[in-house]
């Protein structure tokens, strides 16, 4: 079991450029979290999916952010137009049904971490 | 609004002595309490968890924590500190029936030999 797969570990982007962060669940899992990590700062939660479906998108910003995760491959995380205050480290966490309801445990991947120049 | 309070973002402690990590949070009904351990430039890890039952809960690595109802706490201990426990520290609370998890800030912790 490879665990939770993010995908680049490192990015560099030139404001106004676009940034793709993926993110591949653990085997089993169809619940999806993607957390963002400033410097310094803890992690803030962003926005929870299932297959085909975004459950909570409370904490994504209101323009230039989308998410996915289609019914087949990765989760997508995709920040338009980027600025120098979009640089952190963005964490995907996946969880068997019932995502974290339940106490069911949040398994994280390594992270992506975005540089804008 | 559930949140999380971690009392210190920077701690710091001799080799062998004792590690307390302060975590208080605030909810009208008992949450799932979870300490994560982060290392440098690496996702989160599990330390351990507090669902129902028994309050005090070990973990992994020698840690332990103790869910304290009456203060709203759950504090992270180890008796004795080993470099190798030099990593940041985020207490993390679901509200049953909630779907997603909130964290703390984060502890930073600083092992001195």
């Amino acid at each position: 079991n490879a665990g939770v797969m993010q995908n680049p570990r490192h990015l560099v982007r030139r404001r106004g450029q676009e940034a793709r962060l993926r993110c591949s669940p653990m085997k089993g899992h169809s619940h999806v979290y993607w957390y963002r990590q400033l410097p310094e700062e803890g992690l803030k939660f962003m926005v929870y999916l299932q297959k085909e479906n975004i459950i909570d998108e409370s904490g994504m910003p209101k323009e230039r952010f989308s998410a996915e995760f289609p019914k087949e491959g990765p989760s997508i995380l995709r920040i338009q137009q980027v600025v120098r205050g979009d640089s952190a480290a963005y964490f995907c966490a996946s969880s068997p049904q019932q995502g974290a309801a339940g106490a069911n445990v949040l398994t994280f991947g390594a992270g992506s971490r975005l540089t804008v120049l | 609004a559930q949140s999380v309070t971690q009392l210190g973002s920077h701690v710091s402690v001799s080799e062998g002595a004792l590690v307390l990590l302060r975590c208080n949070y605030s909810s009208s009904v008992p949450p799932y309490l979870f300490w994560y351990v982060q290392y440098p430039n690496q996702g989160l890890q599990l330390l351990l968890k507090y669902t129902t039952g028994a309050t005090l809960v070990k973990g992994i690595n020698g840690f332990e924590a103790e869910f304290k109802k009456s203060e709203t706490s759950f504090h992270l201990t180890k008796p004795s500190a080993h470099m190798s426990d030099a990593a940041e520290y985020f207490c993390a609370v679901v509200i049953q029936g909630a779907q997603k998890l909130v964290f703390g800030q984060g502890t930073r912790l600083t092992i001195n030999p």
